[in-house]
């Protein structure tokens, strides 16, 4: 399995709290991802980032933010978490920005009360 | 836009039978297509992709992928269904023509593959 650690497994939150996620990955890729899974839509990508302090939005990035300042860590931010954020949450990583394919982590699963 | 189908929420098969797992895609150039699997409370793996030449893709675990450009679909194949192969299958695709895509995939909803003995 790829070396990709994701912090917290699991969290319960309430509304208007801030949240970070954190990915750590060991493998030295410079493609990093988040993406969130819901029931009905599949995963749907947050924000990406292709190299320390690049970062761009994905398809569903309003509410977060993200930060690479280092080439094994992207953290993924809820400034105000809301109910509608409830979700499992994947980081992702690969070392190829056109065909390879991605390395998932375990998942954070947030609960927005 | 890209956009993935899978138009089936869920396929039972009996163990021993063939499966199949449906996908569709729609971009606006060539497609590079790709297939993972994800188990109870895992992330998802990667299975098979294909990005150019033959048509029919072999992967992870026995399965296998059609590319067919003229019915725009990438359907996942496996001649004998195992038990194990119980899980939910994303179909994922990417416009070959995005260069500054940065692999970012588009994924379908999935579907969920149950595999009976």
């Amino acid at each position: 399995d790829a070396g990709i650690t994701q912090s917290p497994r699991h969290k319960v939150t309430e509304t208007g709290t801030p949240v970070t996620l954190r990915c750590h990955q060991t493998e030295n890729h410079r493609y990093m991802y988040w993406y969130r899974q819901d029931p009905g839509h599949g995963l749907r990508l947050i924000h990406y980032s292709y190299g320390v302090k690049d970062t761009d939005k994905g398809e569903v990035s309003d509410g977060y933010s993200v930060s690479r300042s280092k080439t094994e860590d992207f953290l993924l931010t809820l400034e105000s978490a809301t109910s509608s954020q409830t979700s499992v949450y994947f980081c992702a990583i690969s070392n190829d920005k056109n065909t390879g394919e991605l390395f998932f982590g375990e998942g954070s699963r947030l609960t927005v009360l | 836009a890209q956009s993935v189908a899978q138009p089936e929420d869920q396929v039972n098969v009996a163990e021993g039978n063939p499966l199949t797992v449906k996908c569709t895609y729609s971009v606006s150039g060539n497609p590079y297509l790709f297939w993972y699997v994800q188990y109870p409370n895992r992330g998802l793996q990667f299975l098979l992709k294909y990005i150019t030449g033959d048509n029919l893709v072999k992967g992870s675990y026995g399965f296998e992928a059609e590319f067919n450009k003229s019915q725009t679909s990438f359907h996942l194949k496996k001649p004998s269904a195992l038990v194990s192969d119980s899980a939910l299958y994303f179909c994922a695709v990417r416009d070959r023509r995005d260069s500054g895509g940065y692999n970012k995939l588009i994924f379908g909803a999935g579907t969920r593959l149950a595999v009976h003995p």
